[in-house]
């Protein structure tokens, strides 16, 4: 149980597109989901907090505009890189939190070129 | 604001060779500790939750144990599928604080 699940695991796209990663929590039902960035060997960074229906609680310097989120279902959660640009190539890790633990995604790795 | 250290960086072990890792933390108060595994391009597994001091769980070669400051991920007998980076993190189940990660080696 407890599974996570991250589409696209991979992707590449040009500087000044969008690209959208969806998380999903494929065998529960998560109130509320979290979007972590994670460099070459560096930790986990919490991006954004989102809950179901209400919008996206960000951590400080992260910018709300470029990395939108959307929590439009209880087992659905979307992280959009608008007008990415190569600083914003990364390792994205969504998260879907339990009574008791946060069960993390596979990750997506995004490109910029 | 809790912070969390783990230690080493990094731990080249034998196959076979016991060993522990090393979380500790600034905040005590009721919050989690939590330990979690992390492939090369993989997202976090899960693996312990630990809440009281004194508290140990145990999941085949790994034990971890809880004080007051401070958490032991022990690694009993290790193999090389235990080869991975092992990350503590602290808090309570809507926001986490995460160490840096302990890069674990098994050489067979």
């Amino acid at each position: 149980g407890a599974v996570v699940s991250q589409h696209p695991s991979r992707v590449i796209c040009k500087s000044g597109t969008s690209v959208k990663i969806e998380c999903r929590s494929l065998d529960f039902q998560a109130t509320t989901m979290f979007w972590y960035r994670q460099f070459p060997k560096k930790s986990l960074m919490l991006m954004a907090t989102s809950n179901e229906g209400s919008k996206a609680t960000y951590e400080q310097g992260v910018e709300k505009d470029k990395f939108l989120i959307n929590h439009a279902s209880l087992t659905l959660s979307t992280l959009t890189v608008t007008s990415a640009h190569p600083e914003d190539s990364s390792f994205y890790i969504c998260s879907a939190s339990s009574a008791y633990e946060q069960y993390f995604g596979p990750g997506t790795r995004l490109t910029v070129t | 604001e809790d912070q969390v250290t783990q230690s080493p960086e990094a731990l080249r072990l034998q196959e076979g060779e016991s060993s522990s890792l090393n979380c500790s933390y600034t905040v005590s108060g009721l919050r989690g500790l939590f330990w979690y595994r992390q492939d090369p391009g993989k997202g976090p597994e899960f693996l312990f939750t630990l809440y009281s001091a004194g508290e140990e769980k145990e999941k085949e070669r790994l034990k971890a144990t809880l004080t007051k400051k401070e958490s032991f991920l022990h690694i009993t007998a290790p193999k090389p599928e235990d080869s991975a980076t092992y990350l503590c993190a602290r808090g309570i189940r809507e926001k986490l604080t995460f160490g840096t990660g302990t890069r674990l080696t098994i050489i067979p």
